[in-house]
């Protein structure tokens, strides 16, 4: 069975400052990862995702990821938040077979302070 | 080209009645999955398609729920005797096939009175 922790239910930054949203997996075998961002009243977008290519994720909107199977960890970092960043963030894995049904965490609120 | 979309976007619905929420997916994706957002439970995954089959439909929360596909397109997720715990937003995805990106629409939010 797989499953996803995201440690507290909202973050809140200054605008400019770093993003840091933790996640960590438990998963029996070796994992796809991804990070989902949700706007009020919208669906989920895919942010990055983890498919067991380079650890360091890159994806939209300046936020990246790192895989460290160490840590069982897949956290999503920004170096400079933007007022728009004020958001919902998921994080998900599935596993790398024919059905990658998502389980994900409970979300993160994020908040930007002016 | 279109995303996946879903309607009704809201439904309003008595206790005991039975609904039906629809999923067009995007053109050419064969996976499909239906997924529910709820403020206790969180995202949970309910059911996958792969092509009109439902390979898995472990997270079907009871036999009140129920799904269909057809022309490895549209899928419609039926609830019967809609209790208020269904209250919730009900999400569909689809994607090109396992394993690959998965697009979400927009939801549909479902209340029951």
């Amino acid at each position: 069975a797989q499953s996803v922790t995201q440690l507290g239910s909202h973050v809140s930054v200054s605008e400019g400052a770093l993003v840091l949203l933790r996640c960590n997996y438990s998963s029996s075998v070796p994992p796809y990862l991804f990070w989902y961002v949700q706007y009020p009243n919208q669906g989920l977008q895919l942010l990055l995702k983890y498919t067991s290519a380079a650890t360091l994720v890159k994806g939209i909107n300046g936020f990246e990821a790192e895989f460290k199977k160490s840590e069982t960890s897949f956290h999503l970092t920004k170096p400079s938040a933007h007022m728009s960043d004020a958001a919902e963030y998921f994080c998900a894995v599935s596993d790398p077979g024919a059905n990658s049904k998502l389980t994900f965490g409970k979300g993160i609120t994020l908040s930007v302070r002016p | 080209g279109a995303g996946v979309s879903q309607s009704p976007s809201n439904k309003v619905t008595e206790k005991g009645k039975d609904v039906e929420l629809r999923c067009d997916p995007i053109s050419g994706h064969t996976a499909l999955y239906w997924y529910r957002q709820s403020l206790g439970q969180g995202l949970e995954f309910l059911i996958y398609f792969q092509g009109n089959s439902a390979p898995d439909k472990s997270g079907l929360p009871s036999d009140r729920f129920s799904a269909e596909r057809t022309g490895g397109s549209v899928s419609t997720l039926t609830i019967q005797r809609t209790q208020q715990e269904d209250s919730a937003v009900y999400l569909c995805a689809s994607s090109f096939g396992g394993g690959q990106e998965q697009f979400f629409g927009p939801g549909t939010r479902l209340t029951v009175l």
